[in-house]
């Protein structure tokens, strides 16, 4: 059975600290990898993974995927409180359908 | 720039009681469209997806149904609802290739008494 897998599931830091989510998964036929930010409501988008070894960069956010490995991680440098939320990750399969991971809630102290 | 709502934001039903939550998008035609239902603590959960007008898929057998009367709107019905329905349902629209992200609106709390 496919399947995505999150860790941790929980996370507190302090203001300043830098974070790394992680997120493995066993899926037949992988097309891509999402990542999210869900803070009360709405999942925003934050990368589209495809290619091994490339890492995506927005601002203080980058991530990077692992193809033979099977994984991805979600970094976070000088962590802000706005950056607290709910980080989603997504296998996009051979049919086209997103296999959602639990989540890992990041909560940052000031 | 595309625009995607949800409503309503909350809502509370008896057991038993009729369902509809509504989903429209704008700027964009022809997008492909989900429900999805989120628990706590769990992943989202694939309920409907659409690709064009009149075009259901559905993942879960259950008592819900969708429909999709005009391109950029989605409905997520119920005739009768039960108590394990209550969750976050979640409508998503996606560019008509299903290789780009989805985006997704607020969401609605569904609560069942």
């Amino acid at each position: 059975e496919d399947k995505v897998v999150q860790s941790p599931l929980s996370l507190v830091v302090h203001e300043g600290d830098t974070v790394t989510l992680n997120c493995s998964y066993e899926v037949t036929n992988f097309r891509s990898l999402l990542w999210y930010k869900q803070e009360k409501k709405a999942p925003t988008f934050l990368f589209m993974l495809t290619s091994s070894g490339i890492e995506k960069k927005s601002g203080r956010l980058s991530s990077i995927l692992d193809k033979k490995e099977l994984f991805s991680i979600l970094n976070i440098t000088a962590t802000q409180t706005g950056d607290s939320a709910i980080y989603l990750c997504a296998v996009l399969d051979s049919n086209y359908q997103l296999i959602w991971g639990a989540g890992t809630k990041l909560i940052i102290k000031p | 720039s595309q625009t995607i709502h949800q409503w309503p934001a909350t809502l509370v039903q008896p057991v038993g009681s009729p369902l509809s939550l509504e989903c429209t998008v704008e700027g964009t035609s022809n997008p492909n469209l989900y429900w999805y239902r989120q628990a706590a603590g769990r992943g989202l959960q694939l309920l409907f997806y659409s690709v064009g007008i009149g075009q259901i898929s559905s993942e879960v057998p259950q008592n819900l149904s969708a429909s999709r009367p005009q391109d950029r709107q989605f409905i997520l019905s119920s005739k009768k609802l039960l108590l394990s329905d209550s969750g976050f349902y979640l409508c998503a629209w996606q560019e008509g290739r299903f290789n780009q992200p989805q985006h997704f609106g607020d969401g609605t709390r569904l609560s069942i008494l």
